[in-house]
């Protein structure tokens, strides 16, 4: 079974405290992501990785940055946590090498910016 | 601009209804629509269509897909109240693996 873990479910920071989260796959997957799901607008992609040290540009990523440094890990960075970015943080990584789009999503991180 | 778009965006029902969720996708260079499920936790995976007009089943849901008209539906017979959730749908082109979700329908079976 694929499985992603993330670093923490619930994390509280204060306003323009610099936020790490921390996801990794155990199944040898090229591909990770990083969404952020908030009530009635579904899951957005804030970027993306397909191999080691190589990233991507989602369709939300400002204030956002990553980085892939080992192929099972992949860290979102705030570099100033804001109130707006109060939200769930999903990972997720995918066989899409193999000609699989499924993706597996870890537990979540709620977090809260206060 | 991909876009998924799901209706309705929420549906109450009755234990042993049957319910039809719909998701209709504009993807450049299409390759999949998946269907996922969501309880209070990460979305797990249910299906994951390529071609039209192939019926994907695994118990009481089905899925298919028709890529001319661009939608698919998911159908949940018999339902039970665990089948309460948020369902999300996902198409996906040839980017790197990326997929586009729609908003989600959320289902509460009542008892």
């Amino acid at each position: 079974d694929v499985k992603v873990t993330q670093s923490s479910r619930y994390l509280v920071k204060r306003t323009g405290e610099k936020v790490f989260l921390e996801c990794v796959q155990d199944m040898d997957h090229e591909n990770m992501f990083w969404y952020r799901q908030d009530p009635g607008l579904g899951l957005r992609l804030i970027y993306f990785s397909y191999d080691v040290k190589m990233k991507e540009k989602g369709d939300i990523p400002e204030g956002y940055s990553v980085s892939r440094e080992k192929k099972e890990r992949f860290s979102l960075i705030l570099e100033s946590a804001s109130t707006n970015q109060t939200s769930m943080y999903l990972c997720a990584s995918s066989p899409w090498t193999s000609g699989r789009y499924e993706q597996y999503f870890g537990p979540g991180t709620r977090l809260t910016v206060t | 601009e991909d876009k998924v778009v799901q209706s309705p965006l929420s549906l109450v029902v009755h234990e042993g209804d049957t319910v039809t969720l719909n998701c209709s996708y504009e993807v450049t260079n299409f390759r999949s629509l998946l269907w996922y499920k969501q309880e209070k936790k990460a979305p797990t995976f249910l299906f994951m269509l390529t071609s039209s007009g192939i019926e994907k089943k695994s118990g009481r849901l089905s899925s298919i897909l028709d890529k001319k008209e661009l939608f698919s539906i998911l159908n949940i017979t018999a339902t039970q109240t665990g089948d309460s959730a948020v369902y999300l749908c996902a198409a996906g082109g040839t980017s790197y693996g990326k997929l586009t979700f729609g908003q989600g329908t959320i289902l509460t079976v009542h008892p």
